[in-house]
């Protein structure tokens, strides 16, 4: 079993819509919560980080992280096609640089 | 450049040749990573850099993978007798901090490596 489970999809969505992207994991001790997005052809950009349990918002995006369930979450409010990438969760539970990835999920966001 | 730079962008390779892959970091960044990327497996670490310690290299798959960092900047991943499981995106990362967390690290655009 993968430590970080992540749906690759593909997500297709009308432009417009609340798009809910998700990830659980096994590790308890894990405390540093990131998403990470990647347009094709290029290297993976920090999105939004947060520590432990709680919501984060940042525009038309929020991260939720529920250690009780192993679950996080992104949501994205008002998706545009702009928004159409690869998203990817990545957590650890040092602060350090050996950070789990999960495989990514494939959005498409329509005109 | 402004941006972490990775050469060649793309390679194709024969099978049990070697290759080189190279990472020029943002400059004063002082921690660099290498990760793999195959398609639905999300980012494998591969190995980290440091300033002047030893590197972590408990990521790379096998004795036919390694890399080194020179003057503390450009890094070169090398993969020996290359297989075809080793087709992947190579990503290289650097950061101004160790921790990823609240440090933004910076990845580039990846060298695509097909070994046919």
């Amino acid at each position: 079993q993968k430590e970080v489970e992540q749906d690759p999809g593909p997500l297709s969505v009308p432009e417009g819509a609340i798009v809910s992207l998700n990830c659980t994991y096994s590790n308890s001790a894990f405390q540093y919560f990131m998403w990470y997005r990647q347009y094709s052809r290029k290297g993976p950009e920090l999105l939004m980080y947060t520590y432990s349990s709680g919501n984060k918002e940042d525009g038309r995006f929020t991260a939720q992280v529920d250690k009780s369930s192993k679950y996080i979450s992104l949501f994205i409010r008002d998706s545009q096609p702009s928004d159409s990438a690869t998203y990817l969760c990545a957590m650890d539970h040092t602060g350090g640089f050996k950070t789990i990835f999960g495989a990514g999920t494939r959005l498409f966001v329509k005109a | 450049g402004a941006g972490v730079s990775q050469s060649p962008s793309n390679k194709v390779t024969e099978k049990g040749k070697d290759v080189e892959l190279r990472c020029d970091p943002i400059s004063g960044h002082t921690a660099l990573y290498w990760y793999r990327q195959s398609l639905g497996q999300g980012l494998e670490f591969l190995i980290y850099f440091q300033g002047n310690s030893a590197p972590d290299k408990s990521g790379l798959p096998s004795d036919r993978f390694s890399a080194e960092r020179t003057g503390g900047s450009v890094s070169t991943l090398t993969i020996q007798r290359t297989q075809q499981e080793d087709s992947a995106v190579y990503l290289c990362a650097s950061s101004l901090e160790r921790s990823f967390f609240g440090t933004e690290a910076f990845f580039g655009q990846g060298t695509r490596l097909t070994v046919v």
